[in-house]
């Protein structure tokens, strides 16, 4: 049984580049979610799917972020003209659902992104 | 906002139970209590999750008090290892939304 993953793990990039990041969820979980962690903070919700519909989506999902899941399952989280500010470690969790006794998301080791 | 209170960070004995505690006093029907643990550096691990029920698995226990206000996650036997920001989140089940709203968690250092 696989868990979340997520690639790259570390990603080191210019302000300005453009990131992607990949996400493959747990098989047969059709939703997907991406936060955000920044140093001493708990994770931050950025956008969710269920399947490929993107259904909701942070304040904090700039118009610099975009997010797909274009066939319900892998995702990838794109950062344009990123800035030093992106710095973060960024989760993706999978789960199940909907369901009947609570929906349950499992976390992935995480990509960690530094903008020099 | 985190819709829970927990303490910023506790001890523990190695070989001893780890209680840690969370005030969720504005608790609704319908939300649901889940722990997970970060150890450093690495993805958020689900613990464990109940509504009512005191609940029980393979890696720890959680206690809900009656009124459903304050719950308490047990780690029977702590050991180096368990040594991770634990946090403590209430969900709804079936809204609108269903992202997880994380606060700062508690800091559990397990003690050699």
């Amino acid at each position: 049984d696989t868990g979340v993953s997520q690639n790259p793990r570390h990603k080191i990039t210019k302000r300005g580049q453009n990131v992607t990041f990949r996400c493959d969820p747990i098989s047969e979980h059709n939703r997907l979610y991406w936060y955000r962690q920044t140093l001493g903070q708990g994770p931050e919700f950025l956008t969710y799917f269920q399947n490929e519909a993107q259904l909701e989506k942070s304040r904090l999902l700039s118009d610099r972020f975009s997010a797909e899941r274009p066939k319900g399952s892998f995702s990838t989280l794109e950062i344009q003209r990123t800035e030093q500010g992106d710095s973060a470690m960024y989760l993706c969790a999978s789960s199940l659902g909907p369901g009947t006794g609570g929906e349950t998301q499992y976390f992935g080791p995480g990509t960690r992104l530094l903008v020099l | 906002d985190a819709k829970t209170t927990q303490p910023t960070s506790m001890d523990c004995a190695e070989g001893r139970a780890a209680n840690l505690p969370c005030n969720h006093s504005t608790i609704s029907g319908n939300e649901y209590v889940y722990w997970y643990r970060q150890i450093h550096s690495q993805g958020p691990q689900y613990i464990i999750h109940g509504l009512k029920n005191n609940e029980t698995n393979e890696m720890a226990s959680l206690i809900i008090t009656e009124d459903r206000k304050s719950s308490t996650l047990i780690l029977p036997h702590a050991t180096l290892r368990d040594t991770a920001v634990y946090y403590c989140i209430v969900r709804g089940y079936g809204g609108a939304t269903n992202k997880l709203i994380f606060g700062t968690g508690t800091l559990l250092a397990v003690q050699p």
